[in-house]
Parts: structure tokens; C-alpha cells; sequence
């Protein structure tokens, strides 16, 4: 167990929907990185926040939006969803600002997204 | 410029056998070669880490072998066992404006280990 826990685990919705992933990173972690993985793109960076600030952009579409609270969980925001949408999202967290080369990223079980 | 390309896709071993799995990239800047771990249902786990200033690195039964001129790396498996099958992405990673990382992945190669 990496103590990285991701909510829901399945997710099925219709195009045009929105939802919301939430992660809670390991205690002590203060960064929370989200990925996508999908079979044809594989892993994707999407976006890595550092205790409530945005620290780096990956790949995100704009329709997508995230952010990380106080209490230092994020939430994933996908809005007008499309089909292909349908993947992975992983969260990660770390313990610093993952600048550092070997700072450990520890992955939760992911949230299985399905757009129908 | 940014691509890790991973090499083969899925790969089927025999017990007690040697898994090579390769990777190579483009990007001069990447500075530090992880490989991940993934099993089904479950989220990739860091699994052995290089540096580029380093030819070899040995953790038990998994060994990184590092080709700086060649631009690749591959990940060594040896004495392979059933519990090893999983699926194996090998990342490539660079500071990007000295604030951040950037962790690129390869595609991931499925491995088998047959009893």
C-alpha cells in the first residue's frame, strides 16, 4: 500500500458530464502530481501541485482543471467530457517539491474513468 | 525530443530465465532513469533508479545497465520468477526551470513469467 488514496475507483458517466477525482496523499507529502493513462498515450503528466500552489503543467486540456486544499488533498476536475476521456488517473504525492532527481513519487491505485 | 521509446512491448519469459527490457531517449538534459512496476489494478511503484554518471546499477535481482553515448538503457531481470510479471515502464526525468521535474514515461512493456 502506498498511502496514496484515490476515490471513486470506477467512474462511469456520459460526454458532456462532469466529475471529479479526489486524492489524499501520504501523510507528510506536500506535493500531489496527477497523471493519465490510456492505452494509446500511456502515462501522462498532467499537473503536479506544491502545498495549495500550482508547481508544474503537463499535458492538461483545458477542460480540465485541478487543485490541492488546505488540508493538502486535490481534486481532478474533467468537465464536458468526451470519449476520449476514458482512462486511468493516477494521483502520486511526494514528500518536497520534487525538484530533487531521486525524491520518491509514491502512485495510489488510480481511478478508472469510463465516458460512454 | 521528450519521447522515452520502450522496447518490447510485452515480453514472455520462462521461470528461472533473464527479462531485458530497453529504452531510449533524445533528450541530452534527462538526468535521472527510473523504472517503474506496475501490477494490475495497482499504481506504478519505483522499482531501481540511475544516473547517467553511473554505467551499472545492481538492486538484487534487477539490474539497470546505462549506455550515456547510445542514449538507451535497459533493465536486467535475472532469475526471473511468475511473481515478477507485471508491467514495466522505464522514465526518463529533467528539472524544468530548476523549480520543477518533469518524469517522462516510456509505454510500458507487459512481462510474463511462465512457471
Amino acid at each position: 500500500d502506498s498511502g496514496v488514496t484515490q476515490t471513486p475507483k470506477h467512474l462511469i458517466t456520459a460526454t458532456g458530464q462532469r466529475v471529479t477525482l479526489r486524492c489524499s496523499p501520504r501523510s507528510g507529502d506536500l506535493s500531489v502530481y496527477w497523471y493519465q493513462q490510456s492505452l494509446d498515450q500511456g502515462l501522462q503528466f498532467l499537473i503536479q501541485y506544491y502545498n495549495g500552489e500550482e508547481r508544474a503543467k503537463g499535458n492538461i486540456l483545458e477542460r480540465f482543471s485541478a487543485q490541492q486544499f488546505p488540508d493538502l488533498h486535490s481534486e481532478l476536475n474533467l468537465s464536458s467530457l468526451e470519449l476520449g476521456d476514458s482512462a486511468l488517473y493516477f494521483c502520486a504525492s511526494s514528500p518536497g517539491t520534487g525538484v530533487r532527481a531521486n525524491e520518491k513519487l509514491f502512485f495510489g491505485s488510480g481511478t478508472q474513468l469510463s465516458v460512454l | 525530443q521528450q519521447q522515452v521509446k520502450q522496447s518490447p512491448q510485452s515480453l514472455i519469459v520462462q521461470k528461472g530465465g533473464i527479462s531485458i527490457i530497453n529504452c531510449a531517449y533524445e533528450n541530452t538534459a534527462f538526468d535521472y532513469f527510473p523504472w517503474y512496476q506496475q501490477f494490475p489494478g495497482k499504481g506504478p511503484a519505483l522499482l531501481i533508479a540511475i544516473r547517467p554518471d553511473v554505467s551499472e546499477k545492481k538492486e538484487g535481482r534487477f539490474t539497470i545497465s546505462f549506455n550515456k553515448s547510445a542514449k538507451q538503457f535497459s533493465l536486467h531481470i535475472m532469475d526471473s520468477q511468475p511473481g515478477d510479471s507485471a508491467t514495466y515502464f522505464c522514465a526518463a526525468s529533467l528539472t524544468r526551470s530548476g523549480s520543477a521535474r518533469q518524469l517522462t514515461f516510456g509505454s510500458g512493456t507487459q512481462l510474463t513469467v511462465l512457471p
